[in-house]
């Protein structure tokens, strides 16, 4: 069974810190990964999506990396603001379901 | 482009009583999965279907859940009976190819049972 974890659990930084967070996962065989965000009460939006054939993706101040054969992927985010706290998931595409880690809370301090 | 529409926001009952809670996909997406949210388990599939046809259930807790597409815009989950420990958020997502899209989730729908 894939299992998916986020590192940190939570974290707290002042605006303008450029920061990473850390995704793991035990089964290499993916079709995809993704990276969500959460807001208090709102659904999931999608953020990046890369293909198990990719090794990273960029969107503005967001960039994300995989590594499929250690199962590992990082999201950075440069220049952070207060608008990007949030809750941070990723999910892993195996078969055809998503596998979710416990997420990230960020908090961006002005 | 409207999203993921899921309805009601927010679902308060009784013990005991049935759920039914809806769902309506992106116009055009061919899968549509239905999650749950708990603190404790985080978010876990609970089932998904393909072309209006269920492909995978085995995240159905219980056999008082069951889920339906009778057609490729509008889903229902329904619980019956409900009980406490379903509380829970409830999100229903949709997506044009698993391999490589991404999937669109609704604002879900937050169920307190009492």
């Amino acid at each position: 069974k894939q299992e998916v974890t986020q590192i940190p659990a939570a974290l707290s930084v002042p605006e303008g810190e450029n920061l990473v967070l850390n995704c793991s996962f035990t089964d290499s065989a993916i079709y995809n990964l993704q990276w969500f965000r959460q807001d208090p009460g709102k659904g999931l939006t999608s953020l990046l999506l890369i293909q198990s054939s990719q090794r990273e993706q960029t969107s503005g101040r967001l960039n994300a990396s995989l590594d499929k054969s250690s199962g590992r992927s990082t999201l950075y985010i440069a220049a952070s603001q207060p608008g990007d706290s949030a809750t941070y998931l990723c999910a892993v595409t195996s078969g055809y379901a998503l596998n979710f880690g416990k997420g990230t809370s960020l908090l961006v301090t002005p | 482009d409207a999203g993921v529409i899921q309805s009601p926001r927010h679902e308060v009952t009784e013990m005991g009583q049935e759920v039914t809670l809806r769902c309506k996909p992106i116009s055009g997406h061919d899968y549509l999965f239905w999650y749950r949210q708990t603190m404790m388990r985080g978010l876990e599939l609970l089932i998904y279907f393909n072309n209006n046809v269920p492909i995978d259930d085995s995240g159905m807790p219980e056999d008082r859940f069951s889920a339906k597409m009778p057609n490729a815009s509008f889903s229902t989950l329904k619980i019956q009976p409900s009980e406490p420990r379903d509380s829970a958020v409830y999100f229903c997502a949709s997506t044009l190819r698993v391999e490589s899209q991404p999937q669109h989730f609704g604002d879900g729908t937050r169920l307190s049972i009492l």
